[in-house]
């Protein structure tokens, strides 16, 4: 079966913008993740969506959102970006209990802000 | 509350000997425990995990664990390396029911040909 599908791979923005991700989850897997991943901070946790309703929440400030639709996809939105914001970006879903059946992560996208 | 400590940042080994990756959690209730990894610029792989079954666990690519609950422990062990192992590994607790899974930090393992 096919995999968690991250979009774009690569992405540049200037410092200000805003930016939206996408991940589609493996069929039949509600539970959709994202994490940020930095060489100085590690794997940080944005927040976690089931059933289109965000279950879990990180210590990110407001810039970062995220939803997820009907069919689980989900999208990630960040505004007015920083260079900070600079990552790879993780999406990862699960069948609903990721405590206990673990994730399935994509290949993540890689924001580079300049 | 829970947390996971990897007591490694860098490991390095010569291929074909032993790989021993260290992991300590905490967990105020039953925990659930996994070894991910992640190869340059890809996602990570779930490995292996350990949810109250057998203490231990096989893997996929010859690696196992073996779950101590004396030693609050999880190491991550193979027993022959390759240099296709070479990659960062990720040790993850969580609890049941708590809904959320904390990752370590990493060990970064490097094998020697």
């Amino acid at each position: 079966k096919a995999g968690v599908t991250q979009t774009p791979r690569y992405l540049i923005k200037t410092r200000g913008q805003q930016v939206t991700l996408s991940c589609s989850p493996i069929s039949g897997h509600r539970s959709v993740s994202w994490y940020q991943q930095t060489p100085g901070q590690g794997l940080q946790f944005l927040f976690e969506y089931f059933s289109e309703t965000q279950r879990n929440k990180g210590n990110f400030p407001g810039r970062f959102s995220g939803r997820q639709f009907s069919n689980s996809r989900s999208e990630m939105n960040v505004s007015t970006l920083e260079l900070g914001d600079s990552a790879l970006y993780l999406c990862a879903s699960s069948g609903g209990t990721p405590d206990v059946d673990g994730y399935t992560f994509g290949s993540g996208t890689r924001l580079t802000v300049v | 509350a829970q947390s996971v400590t990897q007591l490694d940042s860098h490991v390095s080994v010569s291929e074909g000997t032993p790989v021993l990756l260290r992991c300590n959690y905490s967990s105020s209730y039953s925990p659930s425990l996994f070894w991910y990894v992640q190869h340059p610029n890809k996602g990570l792989q779930l490995l292996l995990k350990y949810t109250s079954a057998a203490t231990l666990v096989k893997g996929i690519n010859g690696f196992e664990a073996e779950f101590k609950k004396s030693e609050t422990s999880f190491h991550l062990t193979k027993p022959s390396a390759h240099m296709s192992d070479a990659a960062e590994y990720f040790c993850v607790v969580s609890s049941w029911g708590y809904q959320k899974v904390t990752f370590g930090t990493g060990t970064k393992l490097q094998v020697i040909p």
